[in-house]
């Protein structure tokens, strides 16, 4: 069945350089996440989405990112000016609602040298 | 700040039974997940509980006690394919549907 996809699934940018990461979610699916990896450690929320609407972008670091979710289906995370720091895999996840069990893709593996 | 705690690392021998613990304190609290993370994959959803006690699926059992802000998984006949991360979530941190993770804890199974 079609789960969430995620692409590109890998990303090399040099320092300095915007890239735009695609999320495909679940169809049907209200609610979209984005979560940021690093190597060992546990995702991190960035962003949330209820259909089209931002509800929740606390976790973004700086405003060099950037979500959006135009028509409330796909969404893209932007990263302007993208610096060392920034290199982690950038998970998608999308639920039904709210406080359903939350679906990931496989990642996008961002690295900036 | 929130604080969701979870033991590094784990082994254990196949055919065995293991507890992965899980302690949080957050500004909020709609219900605790487990996911299994495999080394370069997704997570992937194993267990949730919102109301305190056992929930049992199969091999896979999860526990909260919302009084002591503590979870744990247990893991009974233990199979080399059980080898993973396995990530303790909270939802409702802020009256937001996010989840907060812990670090996650990497059990190795020998054989």
């Amino acid at each position: 069945g079609a789960g969430v996809s995620q692409s590109p699934r890998y990303k090399v940018a040099k320092r300095g350089q915007d890239v735009a990461l695609r999320c495909d979610p679940i169809s049907g699916h209200v609610s979209l996440f984005w979560y940021q990896q690093a190597l060992g450690q546990g995702p991190e929320f960035l962003t949330y989405f209820q259909n089209e609407a931002q509800l929740d972008k606390s976790g973004l670091p700086s405003d060099r990112f950037f979500a959006e979710r135009p028509e409330g289906s796909v969404s893209t995370l932007k990263i302007q000016r993208t610096q060392q720091e920034d290199s982690a895999v950038y998970l998608c996840a999308s639920s039904l609602r709210g406080n359903n069990e939350q679906f990931f893709g496989p990642g996008t593996r961002l690295t900036v040298l | 700040g929130q604080n969701i705690d979870q033991p590094t690392e784990m082994t254990a021998t196949e055919g065995a039974i293991v507890q992965i613990n899980c302690t949080y304190q957050t500004s909020g609290f709609n219900g605790l997940f487990w996911y299994q993370q495999h080394a370069g994959e997704a997570p992937t959803f194993l267990s949730y509980n919102v109301l305190d006690g056992l929930e049992e699926k199969g091999r896979f059992s999860s526990f909260l006690s919302r009084s002591k802000g503590y979870s744990y998984l247990l893991l009974k006949e233990l199979q080399m394919k059980d080898s993973a991360s396995y990530l303790c979530a909270v939802s409702g941190v802020d009256s937001s549907y996010k989840l907060i993770f812990g670090s996650g804890t990497r059990l190795l199974v020998r054989p």
